[in-house]
């Protein structure tokens, strides 16, 4: 079946630390991998993603390498800022054109100045 | 601008009330979807419409009643709700063809069963 497992939270990091949140995921067939952003008291954004194998999705300064040996997508950033805290869900979607997304549990990350 | 609204952004009723969570998404979009997000647990996908036919109910309770008049609109009709059924109610669109899987949400109805 299809399933995405996402490092529990919550993370606390100082601002201009690096950030790295991990996703391993469980598919048939040849899904598409995409991390999605929650700010407080709003709903879903797209972050960035990826539709195949060695890809890499970049938004905001955010990155996330599509790895099929180690069915990873961790999402990565160099030096992160007070605004970023949030709450991040890896999904993938199975690409059979039926669109259903499947979604980790979420990581909350905390910026303090 | 996410380009899908919901309204109310807020609600509150008692067990027994009836009320309708109501979607509207502005990007020519022909799926819709609703999730329920509860605290600690994954997003659970509730219901689908393609091209406004219902293709996936996923074991939601019938107190649960999604109606899709066009591709444009989504509603979810409440009655009878339990505590439990407090959550964050997540409406998303996307062009439902393969390469195309993004889904785009609005910001949620809070939702608090008294």
């Amino acid at each position: 079946g299809n399933s995405v497992t996402q490092m529990e939270g919550p993370v606390t990091l100082s601002e201009e630390a690096f950030l790295t949140i991990n996703c391993t995921y469980t598919a048939t067939g040849y899904p598409s991998l995409f991390w999605y952003v929650q700010y407080p008291g709003e709903g879903l954004q797209l972050l960035l993603k990826a539709t195949k194998a060695d890809d890499k999705g970049s938004n905001k300064g955010f990155e996330a390498t599509y790895r099929k040996e180690t069915t990873s997508f961790h999402l990565e950033k160099g030096s992160v800022q007070v605004s970023d805290s949030a709450v991040y869900f890896c999904a993938l979607s199975d690409g059979t054109g039926a669109n259903n997304l499947f979604f980790g549990t979420g990581t909350r990350l905390t910026v303090i100045p | 601008e996410t380009g899908v609204t919901q309204t109310p952004r807020h609600l509150v009723m008692g067990m027994t009330n009836k009320k309708s969570l109501k979607c509207e998404q502005h990007l020519g979009h022909n799926a819709m979807y609703w999730y329920k997000q509860s605290a600690k647990k994954p997003l659970e996908l509730m219901f689908v419409y393609n091209f406004k036919e219902q293709t996936e109910n996923n074991s939601v309770p019938s107190r649960f009643s999604p109606e899709c008049p066009n591709s444009s609109h989504l509603f979810l009709h409440l009655h009878t709700l339990q505590p439990e059924d407090s959550a964050l109610y997540l409406c998303a669109s996307s062009v439902r063809e393969v390469g195309e899987e993004t889904q785009y949400f609005g910001p949620g109805t809070r939702l608090l069963v008294l």
